[in-house]
């Protein structure tokens, strides 16, 4: 069974960035790709970005491209999220998930495919 | 980035239904679609990947069908455990364009 085990609850004031993190295996980090996806109350799933650390190559969901931040740390195998200039409508259960990765078509970038694992989820709280 | 619209947005069943939920991509994305299930206070859940290929450990009542820009996902014979939200998400874009969801179908009783 794949562990991807994220950090616990935070709260935050407006204006302020958040940290969050999600540790796996060596195996799994050396061989799949991980990505940030956050529920907000009332809503539903939203890809925030992804990364796949071999490389290390990025990728960031538009709405989210100026504030986000997703790295990887080999030596202890632990892929980050760090989101900035919080508001209120940030407060969400944030998710790292397990991606399966690759190229569809010949010459392209390789993409995030599909999710198959999934860390227990982080709420963030933002409020003054 | 490629959109996913998903129809309905919930839908009411009873136990031994058969339930089929629909997504629509706003391009050709060839099979590269996945469905998830989620329950509230829960993990997501991967159900299907690449249109039809079933997940490790999914029971066989759920099935997915479809290519190119439509795509389904087929519940047979409901069970209680199957009331959750249900999402599409399609895997074919690559960088700068990311993965997307569909906003979800609520299944309740």
């Amino acid at each position: 069974q794949v562990q991807l085990g994220q950090s616990g609850a935070q709260v935050k004031k407006p204006g302020s960035s958040v940290k969050v993190s999600c540790v796996t295996s060596g195996d799994t980090f050396n061989n799949y790709g991980f990505a940030w996806v956050r529920q907000a109350p009332g809503h539903g799933l939203e890809y925030m970005g992804g990364i796949i650390p071999i490389f290390p190559l990025t990728n960031y969901a538009q709405k989210f491209q100026d504030r986000v931040r997703i790295t990887a740390d080999e030596s202890s195998t632990t892929v980050y999220m760090e989101l900035s200039t919080l508001t209120s409508e940030d407060t969400a259960i944030y998710y790292c998930a397990r991606a399966q990765w690759g190229s569809r078509r010949i010459g392209d970038i390789a993409g995030l495919h599909y999710f198959d694992s999934w860390g227990q989820g982080t709420l963030v709280s933002v409020s003054s | 980035d490629i959109q996913l619209t998903q129809s309905p947005s919930s839908l009411s069943a009873s136990v031994g239904d058969r339930v089929t939920i629909a997504c629509r991509a706003s391009q050709i994305i060839n099979s590269s679609l996945n469905w998830y299930q989620h329950k509230r206070g829960k993990v997501p859940k991967l159900l299907i990947h690449d249109a039809s290929s079933l997940e490790t450990g999914v029971p066989l009542r759920f099935s997915g069908s479809g290519s190119g820009t439509d795509f389904n996902l087929t519940i047979n014979t409901l069970q209680p455990d199957d009331f959750a939200t249900y999402y599409c998400q399609q895997g074919y874009s690559s960088p700068p364009e990311t993965v997307t969801f569909g906003g979800g179908t609520q299944v309740q009783i």
